[in-house]
């Protein structure tokens, strides 16, 4: 059975520091994995989908990795911002194409 | 694009009642995929609908049950509800031109429910 952990379940960091946020899963036999964002009342936002042949894949100052061996993948967030503060959730489609979900990591960027 | 949208927005019900959750997706998408939120178990899968028909279905109680039009706006009912029903309930949809696994899904605000 597909289980994806994230850690840390909270982080508090000022604001321009980069950061790196974590996300495990048991089994390597994804289609592909991926980062959303949610902020309090508005539903959750697609930010990286990397396919399963993929290492990584970048959108502004968002990186994510993904090493399918080891069943990890690294949200890399550059230069953070008051307005990067929201709950990241990692995602991955397993074998029977059901996102299995992890619990999330609440990100708080201070001022 | 108008986005994804679920009516209602806030929903309060007694143990017992049924409910119905709408959600309309981007305009061209048609796949409609439900989740359920809660802070105990997080994020779970429900079902996906593709063009009328139930692709994939989580581990829920046959009390969750779900269908979708023809113009690809779906419904989700709960029957006999319980106050573990209370949750966040999530719609996504997505292109799905190419395949499942290759497109991403794009999210409604969702609908709280609230089980009394």
């Amino acid at each position: 059975k597909q289980e994806v952990t994230q850690i840390p379940a909270a982080l508090s960091v000022p604001e321009g520091e980069n950061l790196v946020l974590n996300c495990s899963f048991t089994d390597s036999a994804i289609y592909n994995l991926q980062w959303f964002r949610q902020d309090p009342g508005k539903g959750l936002t697609s930010l990286l989908l990397i396919q399963s042949s993929q290492r990584e894949q970048t959108s502004g100052r968002l990186n994510a990795s993904l090493d399918k061996s080891s069943g990890r993948s690294t949200l890399y967030i550059a230069a953070s911002q008051p307005g990067d503060s929201a709950t990241y959730l990692c995602a991955v489609v397993a074998s029977n194409y059901q996102l299995i979900w992890g619990a999330g990591t609440k990100l708080i960027i201070k001022p | 694009k108008a986005g994804v949208t679920q009516t209602p927005r806030y929903l309060i019900k007694t143990r017992g009642q049924q409910v119905t959750l709408s959600c309309s997706p981007i305009s061209g998408h048609r796949s409609v995929s439900w989740y359920q939120q809660t802070p105990g178990q997080g994020l779970q899968f429900l079902f996906e609908y593709f063009s009328e028909t139930q692709r994939n279905k989580g581990n829920f109680p046959g009390r969750f049950s779900g269908r979708q039009f023809s113009n690809s706006r779906s419904e989700m009912n709960v029957s006999t509800l319980e106050l573990g029903d209370s949750a966040l309930y999530l719609c996504a949809s997505s292109l799905l031109t190419s395949g499942r696994a290759e497109d991403t899904q794009y999210f409604g605000p969702g609908t709280r429910l609230t089980v009394l």
